[in-house]
């Protein structure tokens, strides 16, 4: 069974700072990894995906990293400012020929605060 | 354009009842997904529907009963509901294995 954890659970740093967020998974037979922020009381956002045949993927400040083997991916946040402020999720997605293919487990997050 | 939408986005009803949440994605996915987000803030897959049909059912409670009229809608029933169905529930889309879109939720206090 696929569990995913994410550390640390929480993480506060000043503005400017850039920050690393860890993401594990004991199963590395993965088919893709998402990465997601939640903001207080609302949905989920897509923020990068990262197929298992890929390393990395970047969008704007973000890039996110992956090592199927090891089981590990990280999320980096240059330059973080206080609208940064969120919770980042991570999850996975199973191999396709698993029955379960199109499920995403998820990790329970990193609540992060960037203060002015 | 709202992408995913639910309705209602919160909901507050007593132990007992039945009630219905709904789901509408305007994407033109294929597979659309019921999640639960449960006091801790963990996220859970409940039910996968592609094309309309039910490709993952999870182990809830059989008071749980997804319906989806088609592709761009995925409804879910609960009845009998009781004080530990308080939670968030999600309703996400994707095309095929995809990038998944989430709703903005919907918040349940069962009383």
């Amino acid at each position: 069974k696929q569990e995913v954890t994410q550390i640390p659970a929480a993480l506060s740093v000043p503005e400017g700072e850039n920050l690393v967020l860890n993401c594990s998974f004991t199963d590395s037979a993965i088919y893709n990894l998402q990465w997601f922020r939640q903001d207080p009381g609302k949905g989920l956002t897509s923020l990068l995906l990262i197929q298992s045949s890929q390393r990395e993927q970047t969008s704007g400040r973000l890039n996110a990293s992956l090592d199927k083997s090891s089981g590990r991916s990280t999320l980096y946040i240059a330059a973080s400012q206080p609208g940064d402020s969120a919770t980042y999720l991570c999850a996975v997605r199973p191999r396709l020929e698993e029955t379960s293919g199109s499920r995403l487990t998820f990790g329970e997050g990193t609540q992060l605060t960037v203060n002015p | 354009d709202t992408a995913v939408s639910q309705t209602p986005k919160y909901l507050v009803t007593q132990m007992g009842n039945d009630k219905s949440i709904k789901c509408e994605q305007n994407l033109g996915h294929d597979t659309m997904y019921w999640y639960k987000q449960d006091s801790k803030k963990f996220l859970k897959i409940m039910f996968s529907y592609n094309n309309k049909e039910l490709i993952i059912n999870e182990t809830v409670p059989n008071r749980f009963s997804p319906k989806s009229p088609d592709k761009a809608h995925l409804n879910l029933h609960i009845n009998s509901l009781e004080l530990g169905d308080s939670a968030v529930y999600f309703c996400a889309s994707s095309q095929e294995v995809r990038k998944q879109f989430f709703g903005p939720g919907t918040r349940l206090t069962v009383l």
